[in-house]
């Protein structure tokens, strides 16, 4: 199994500009999830999925961030327009159901500068 | 709100020797999972051991294992014959039984010694 796969890997942007996060889950696994890890508040949870379904986005700035998923393989978290403060790494996980581990990939590191 | 406490921001050992990560958490839920992660400086999460609630029984993943308290709501995580390669972030995480969040420790950073 490839794992969980994100793309890009590292992403530098300015202020303004629009950055689109991609990933690509486990196959088979029904949960996705999108984190965000910075050096002042941790890992934190931004939105998940269940089915493609957006099942709890408490944790996303939602004035400028998106999360879709159009189908059980792919899903994208959109930051418009970015921030300074959005730099951080930004992950994706996937699980097989509620009780299961989450997997996480290898996350994106972005700067705005 | 659960949460998970890491009060050790940093641990040393020595190659071969067995060390000890701490971490507590606090919830009113009877049913639930706890989790170490690695987290190297790749800064891939790696699933390190998994425990359930219900089960008396502490987890054991070759070099890994822990001593679940439920009672005292700990959950530490030993690494015996500890190797260069164990040199990484270490994250303690709490799932509830009919949730999906993860809910994590601050972390610990172990430094592995030659």
């Amino acid at each position: 199994d490839a794992g969980v796969i994100q793309s890009p890997r590292h992403e530098v942007t300015e202020m303004g500009q629009e950055v689109t996060l991609r990933c690509k889950p486990i196959s088979g696994h029904d949960y996705l999830f999108w984190y965000r890890q910075t050096m002042m508040q941790g890992l934190e949870l931004l939105v998940y999925f269940n089915n493609k379904a957006v099942m709890d986005d408490s944790g996303m700035p939602k004035d400028r961030f998106s999360a879709k998923m159009p189908n059980a393989s792919f899903s994208t978290l959109k930051i418009q327009p970015s921030e300074p403060r959005d730099s951080a790494v930004y992950f994706c996980a996937s699980s097989l159901s509620v009780r299961y581990e989450q997997y996480f990939g290898p996350g994106t590191r972005l700067t705005v500068t | 709100a659960q949460t998970v406490t890491q009060s050790q921001p940093e641990m040393s050992v020595q190659e071969a020797e067995t060390v000890t990560l701490s971490c507590t958490y606090d919830t009113s839920e009877s049913d639930y999972y706890l989790f170490w992660y690695k987290q190297p400086p790749s800064r891939q999460m790696i699933l390190v051991i998994r425990q359930e609630a219900y089960k008396q029984q502490n987890a054991t993943e070759n070099r890994f294992s822990v001593n679940f308290q439920k009672a005292a709501k700990s959950f530490s995580l030993k690494i015996s014959d500890s190797q260069l390669g164990d040199a990484a972030m270490y994250f303690c995480a709490y799932l509830m039984e009919y949730g999906n969040k993860l809910v994590f420790g601050a972390g610990t950073i172990l430094r592995v010694k030659s």
